[in-house]
């Protein structure tokens, strides 16, 4: 049973902190890894993907993956109120069909 | 570029009614999925197909089914709908290993 756990939250951090969220994943053969953003009543959008272990920087956003360990996190600087939303976290299946597992979100709430 | 388009946006199905949520995307994607979202929860991966004549199933397959005739379209059926097919869907499309584009969803409620 391959499966993705994430803490349902909600995390609240103050405007201007450093929010980070955590994911870990069953199936060592997972290559690939994503961090969706969904607002409430909204499609999920990419953030951010990462492949190999270590750190990948995008703008506020850096993704951080341990493969040995099985876990990946995501990091947002400087957080703002419009980043209060559910971030999803997804892993390959591991097969050339390209599926995406799930986890069920972490609700973030950045206060004012 | 529409993207992945859904229709339609919301519906009520009464207990044992039949309907299909349609789905489309003009990327020329040839990996597209539908997922299911139950309220605070993942998304569910319920079906999916590689390319046009093929699909497969996913982790909640049981009272769906879905066709791939072109490239462009995936619908989805519910036969015999259930309360417990009270859910958004969401449909998605990727060009292999490239980023995964979500529809708009379907929120659907079963009476």
């Amino acid at each position: 049973q391959k499966e993705v756990e994430q803490n349902s939250g909600p995390l609240s951090v103050p405007e201007g902190a450093i929010a980070s969220l955590n994911c870990t994943y069953s199936d060592r053969g997972s290559q690939s890894f994503f961090w969706y953003r969904q607002y409430s009543g909204k499609s999920p959008e990419l953030i951010m993907s990462i492949y190999s272990n270590g750190d990948k920087e995008d703008g506020r956003f850096t993704a951080q993956l341990n493969k040995a360990s099985q876990y990946v996190s995501l990091l947002i600087r400087d957080s703002q109120p419009s980043d209060s939303a559910t971030y999803l976290c997804a892993v390959n299946w591991g097969d050339s069909s390209y599926k995406l597992i799930f986890g069920s979100g972490t609700r973030l709430l950045v206060r004012p | 570029n529409a993207g992945v388009t859904q229709t339609p946006k919301f519906r009520i199905l009464k207990i044992g009614q039949s309907m299909t949520l349609q789905c489309a995307q003009d990327m020329n994607h040839n990996y597209m999925y539908w997922y299911r979202q139950d309220p605070g929860m993942g998304l569910k991966l319920i079906y999916y197909s590689v390319g046009a004549g093929i699909t497969d199933k996913g982790e909640v397959p049981n009272g769906y089914n879905v066709s791939r005739s072109t490239t462009e379209d995936f619908p989805l059926r519910l036969e015999l709908a259930a309360p417990s097919q009270t859910s958004v869907y969401f449909c998605a499309s990727r060009k292999g290993a490239d980023t995964q584009y979500f529809g708009p969803g379907t929120r659907l409620t079963v009476l």
